[in-house]
This record gives C-alpha cells, structure tokens and sequence, in this order.
C-alpha cells in the first residue's frame, strides 16, 4: 500500500509571513493524484489544492502553492501572507489511478501567531 | 447541495451498546467512505463503497465494526457492542468517479463510549 508521511507534527508561523508544510510518499505508480485538506477546529475537511503527477506545473489556488518534486516523491503545501483563519491541521493524501482509495498522512498542526 | 449529512454529530453511549452512524452521501457521487480519527491514530479508512458495493474493509478492525449501503442515498456504520476505545470522530465522505476528484467530507459525529 502507498505510505504518505508529514514529519512536521506541528508548525507555527508569524501572521502575513510564508511556511511550507512538508509531504512525501512512496508509491511505484506512476499517474496518480495528490492533494492537501485542511481541517479547522470545526473539524470538516475541507480541500485546499491539488496536483496530477503527469503535470510539471505545480499548482496554485491564491495563496496557496505546491512544489511537486516527482523524483523525490515529494509534495509540499505554502501558504503566503498567512492568516488568523489558515490555522488547522493540513492533511496531506494521496490517491492512485489504479485504486480508488485515498491515503491520509498523520496531518501537521499549523498555528497562526498574531 | 446540502454537502455529505452524518448524524448525530455527537453520540454518547455506554459500553455495550449499540451505535449506529448514519452518512447521505452527495447525489451522484459513486463512492463512499468511512473513516475514524483519534489523536494517537489519526485519519484511518474502515471501509469505502463503489456503487453500493462494499469495495475494501480491510480497515475494519473488529468484528464489531459492519457497514452497510442499501441504496445509493444512504449508508450506516453500526458497532456492536461498543467500547470505550471505539471513541473517535467518524467521518464519512463522497466523490465522484475518477481518480482526479477529490472527496467530499461529511461534519463527522462524535462518538463517545463511556
């Protein structure tokens, strides 16, 4: 089964200023599709973005970018200019072409400083 | 659309008993997901539907655990008996065919087994 890990349990960043939460995964796959979910203290996930593997392009929605490293098998989310309201935990998840399941990591826990 | 409905959104039980989750899953959506989040295991899948169809349950971890998906409006989790362990939020979410959709994420209840 495919493994998606985030080795930053918990961030935290100063409002208006940039941070990158960290993902990578293990698959042999070689189409499939990544995204981030943010969960805030009301608990629905909600998605934030997403990537398909054969695009080169990273993705962007606002303030929020990926840099989808294919070969490192890395994704990670930044959020610009932070706010109050991007505080949650982000879920990084994969989900293959050849299964329809998706994979969850262990979340990283942001906190907004004002 | 109303979004993906569960309820209750909170249960308190005694173990024992019997719980019963209920999940609406979005109109047109073809699969359907059952997950359960705790702080020490994080986001786990129990069980997702394809067309009504049970598709993987391996992620069921007892024989207390079923799942069923009589029509494609509705879907129940019941554990039987419960324990005080089973206490999680249960989320269960909804997507559309195609690797490229993302899931929908229900509220999630809450369930507390004393």
């Amino acid at each position: 089964a495919q493994t998606v890990t985030q080795s930053q349990p918990e961030m935290s960043v100063q409002e208006a200023e940039t941070v990158t939460l960290s993902c990578t995964y293990d698959t042999s796959e070689s189409d499939y599709y990544l995204f981030w979910y943010k969960q805030p203290p009301s608990r629905q996930m909600i998605l934030v973005i997403r990537q398909e593997a054969y695009k080169q392009q990273n993705a962007t929605e606002n303030r929020f970018s990926v840099n989808f490293q294919k070969a490192a098998k890395s994704f990670s989310l930044k959020i610009s200019d932070s706010q109050l309201g991007d505080a949650a935990m982000y879920f990084c998840a994969y989900r293959g072409t050849t299964g329809n399941q998706f994979y969850f990591g262990t979340g990283t826990s942001l906190t907004v400083i004002p | 659309d109303a979004g993906v409905i569960q309820s209750p959104r909170h249960e308190v039980t005694e173990m024992g008993q019997e719980v019963t989750l209920r999940c609406k899953p979005i109109s047109g959506h073809d699969y359907l997901f059952w997950y359960r989040q705790t702080m020490m295991r994080g986001l786990e899948l129990l069980i997702y539907f394809n067309n009504n169809v049970p598709i993987d349950d391996s992620g069921m971890p007892e024989d207390r655990f079923s799942a069923k998906m009589p029509n494609a409006s509705f879907s129940t989790l019941k554990i039987q008996p419960s324990e005080p362990r089973d206490s999680a939020v249960y989320f269960c979410a909804s997507g559309p065919q195609g690797a490229y959709n993302e899931q929908f994420f229900g509220p999630g209840t809450r369930l507390t087994v004393l």
